[in-house]
């Protein structure tokens, strides 16, 4: 059974500085990796989508990786802005989606 | 082109009872999954449908059913309710194909007292 953990839990950070999440699984044979937002009481957003033979994605200021040697995946947010404060949940799997439980994240004006 | 939609947006249930969910995907798109979010369990895969079969199937009890119609817009039920339901159940499409990116509905918060 795939599972999927993200540390830390949450975190807080002062504005511009640049954040940095992880997930680990504990399958390496996973299809893909998505990377998602969600708002408080809102449904997903979807961020990043890594296909399992890719090292990498990137979308503006967002860069994630993955290493399925080791079972990690990094989400990357450069200049961390407050309207970036959410939780980031990482999930793997084809249809059948896995999640960690998120990472929060506050960002401080 | 319009996002995933799901009705209602809340509801609020009594132990023993049942309830019907509603989730419409984005146009084109044929497969549709649904997602369980607790506090305590975080999102956990309930199951997904493609062209009207069921594909895939989590760890959920019978209580919990759905089915998708030919247009794919599907419906969850959850029969005899219990406290431990109450949750946000999100409702994700996608075109079909594996591994295919998963498009989130705004999800169903129910309530059962």
């Amino acid at each position: 059974k795939q599972e999927v953990t993200q540390i830390p839990a949450a975190l807080s950070v002062p504005e511009g500085e640049n954040l940095v999440l992880n997930c680990s699984f504990t399958d390496s044979a996973i299809y893909n990796l998505q990377w998602f937002r969600q708002d408080p009481g809102k449904g997903l957003t979807s961020l990043l989508l890594i296909q399992s033979s890719q090292r990498e994605q990137t979308s503006g200021r967002l860069n994630a990786s993955l290493d399925k040697s080791s079972g990690r995946s990094t989400l990357y947010i450069a200049a961390s802005q407050p309207g970036d404060s959410a939780t980031y949940l990482c999930a793997v799997g084809r249809n059948r989606l896995a999640f960690g439980k998120g990472n929060q994240v506050v960002v401080i004006p | 082109k319009a996002g995933v939609t799901q009705t209602p947006r809340y509801l609020i249930k009594t132990r023993g009872q049942q309830v019907t969910l509603s989730c419409s995907p984005i146009s084109g798109h044929r497969s549709v999954s649904w997602y369980q979010q607790t506090p305590g369990q975080g999102l956990q895969f309930l199951f997904e449908y493609f062209s009207e079969t069921q594909r895939n199937k989590g760890n959920f009890p019978g209580r919990f059913s759905g089915r998708q119609f030919s247009n794919s817009r599907s419906e969850m039920n959850v029969s005899t309710l219990e406290l431990g339901d109450s949750a946000l159940y999100l409702c994700a499409s996608s075109l079909g194909s594996e591994g295919a990116t998963q498009y989130f509905g705004p999800g169903t918060r129910l309530t059962v007292l």
